[in-house]
C-alpha cells in the first residue's frame, strides 16, 4: 500500500458545482495534512493544511479529515475554470521522523 | 517577503556528468526540502535540510546528496546523471523542520541526454 493516495482522475466538474477530492494514507499516526494546487506549468502552493478531525472552511475550500479512517477530503464549492489544476494531498509521516510525503495528484477540470 | 529562488532554471547535461542545483529559502525559513517531479512518479521527496544538518532522506540512491549552508541556502547534486534523472526538481523553504506548510520555489527542469 502506498503512503497516500489520490485518485488520479481526471475529474471533470461544470462550473458552479462542487468537486470534490480525496485522499487516503497509510501511516496512522499522522497528524498533519495538507493541500496543494499546481497549475500546469507552476510549482505547488498550499491552499489548506488541518490538524483536526472534522471539516476546515477557508472561503470555498473545505478540508474535511477523518483520523479513524485514515481519509482526508477537499470540497471546492462553486467551482470555477480557474480551479482547474492538478490537487495535491499531503502527509507528515509520524512514522518517518515527520517526513513529508505527496500523493500522486488529482486532476481537475472545470467545464464553462 | 522575497519567495524561494532555485537557479538555474533549465539545465541541459549529458549521460554521466554531474550537476548542482542550489536553492535559496525564504528569508528567516531554516528547512529546504528538496523534492524529483516527473509525470510517471510525481513529487518524490528526496531530503530535507535544517539548520546544516539532514534531517530526512528519500529513497533515491547515494548519487544524489546535498547540503545546506549556514545562511539556510542549500544545494543539491546528482553525480553521474543518467537519463531518468531528466525531472523538474523542486525545493521548498518552511519555518521548521518536517513541516508540511513549505513554499516551493519554481524549480529547476533538468534534461539528460
Amino acid at each position: 500500500q502506498k503512503e497516500v493516495e489520490q485518485n488520479s482522475g481526471p475529474l471533470s466538474v461544470p462550473e458552479g458545482a462542487i468537486a470534490s477530492l480525496n485522499c487516503t494514507y497509510s501511516d496512522r499516526g499522522s497528524q498533519s495534512f495538507f493541500w496543494y494546487r499546481q497549475y500546469s506549468g507552476k510549482s505547488p502552493e498550499l491552499i489548506m493544511s488541518i490538524y483536526s478531525n472534522g471539516d476546515k472552511e477557508d472561503g470555498r475550500f473545505t478540508a474535511q479529515l477523518n483520523k479513524a479512517s485514515q481519509y482526508v477530503s477537499l470540497l471546492i464549492r462553486d467551482s470555477q475554470p480557474s480551479d482547474s489544476a492538478t490537487y495535491l494531498c499531503a502527509v507528515n509521516l509520524k512514522t518517518s521522523y515527520d517526513k513529508v510525503i505527496f500523493g500522486p495528484g488529482t486532476s481537475l477540470s472545470v467545464i464553462p | 517577503k522575497a519567495g524561494v529562488t532555485q537557479t538555474p532554471r533549465y539545465l541541459i547535461k549529458t549521460r554521466g556528468q554531474q550537476v548542482t542545483l542550489s536553492c535559496s529559502p525564504i528569508s528567516g525559513h531554516r528547512s529546504v526540502s528538496w523534492y524529483q517531479q516527473t509525470p510517471g512518479q510525481g513529487l518524490q521527496f528526496l531530503f530535507e535540510y535544517f539548520s546544516e544538518t539532514q534531517r530526512n532522506k528519500g529513497n533515491f540512491p547515494g548519487r544524489f546528496s546535498g547540503r545546506q549552508f549556514s545562511n539556510s541556502r542549500s544545494e543539491m547534486n546528482v553525480s553521474t546523471l543518467e537519463l531518468g534523472d531528466s525531472a523538474l526538481y523542486l525545493c521548498a523553504s518552511s519555518l521548521r523542520s518536517g513541516s508540511g506548510e513549505q513554499f516551493f520555489g519554481p524549480g529547476t527542469r533538468l534534461t539528460v541526454l
